[in-house]
């Protein structure tokens, strides 16, 4: 089945550690999406790739970056984690770029900071 | 984007229909009501959208009142495995995509 996939499910990095986190999909979409989840709040946006174009967020911490090397993977770089960083990240993807375009997440990385 | 209010918590008895209820009051003329949930420990999931008329899929009816400030998506008969965080969404039309997730309503759905 076409999918988004994000490994590993569970991550543990120490503070100031730099860690990146996997999402592939085997959707052929355009866009793909990083959002955090935080414990007990909804998922916020951290930035998107559109094909190569990358848009970052405007309130998006710059210890936030991504790159997508080709069309099936993204990935997400948290140069020092923070105590704060402790969240779920979702990967997601749509065909295109634009509101009618369903998105399709991936099962979440959960990322612990110690 | 314009602004959902949901009720925080719901529930529903199994095999009987969900209504969850969103207001948008300051919705525009442009804007779409989108229908995503999430169930623990899982990403979100696509539900349904509409603009103005009611809509229907495989998942879900949307059933959007007349004058567009709020709308009702029906679970018709729900399970166990629809219990989950739905969040109503209003998106622009030139909007890129972008999900802006209000907090949901936790429906559970009881035997």
């Amino acid at each position: 089945d076409a999918m988004v996939i994000q490994n590993p499910r569970y991550q543990v990095t120490q503070f100031g550690k730099p860690v990146t986190l996997s999402c592939s999909q085997t959707l052929n979409h355009n866009v793909m999406y990083w959002y955090q989840q935080k414990s007990s709040q909804a998922p916020k946006l951290l930035f998107h790739y559109y094909d190569k174009d990358f848009n970052n967020e405007a309130d998006t911490p710059d210890n936030f970056q991504s790159r997508r090397p080709n069309t099936s993977f993204c990935f997400l770089d948290i140069r020092s984690p923070g105590l704060g960083d402790a969240a779920m990240y979702l990967c997601a993807t749509s065909r295109e770029q634009g509101l009618l375009n369903e998105q399709f997440f991936g099962p979440g990385t959960r990322l612990t900071v110690l | 984007d314009a602004k959902t209010t949901q009720p925080t918590s719901m529930d529903c008895a199994e095999g009987r229909a969900a209504n969850l209820p969103c207001n948008h009051s300051t919705i525009s003329g442009n804007e779409y009501v989108y229908w995503y949930r999430q169930i623990h420990s899982q990403g979100p999931q696509y539900i349904i959208h509409g603009l103005k008329n009611n809509e229907t899929n495989e998942m879900a009816s949307l059933i959007i009142t007349e004058d567009r400030k709020s709308s009702t998506l029906i679970l018709p008969h729900a399970t166990l495995r629809d219990t989950a965080v739905y969040y109503c969404i209003v998106l622009i039309e030139s909007n890129t995509g972008k999900l802006i997730f209000g907090q949901g309503t936790t429906l559970q759905v009881k035997p």
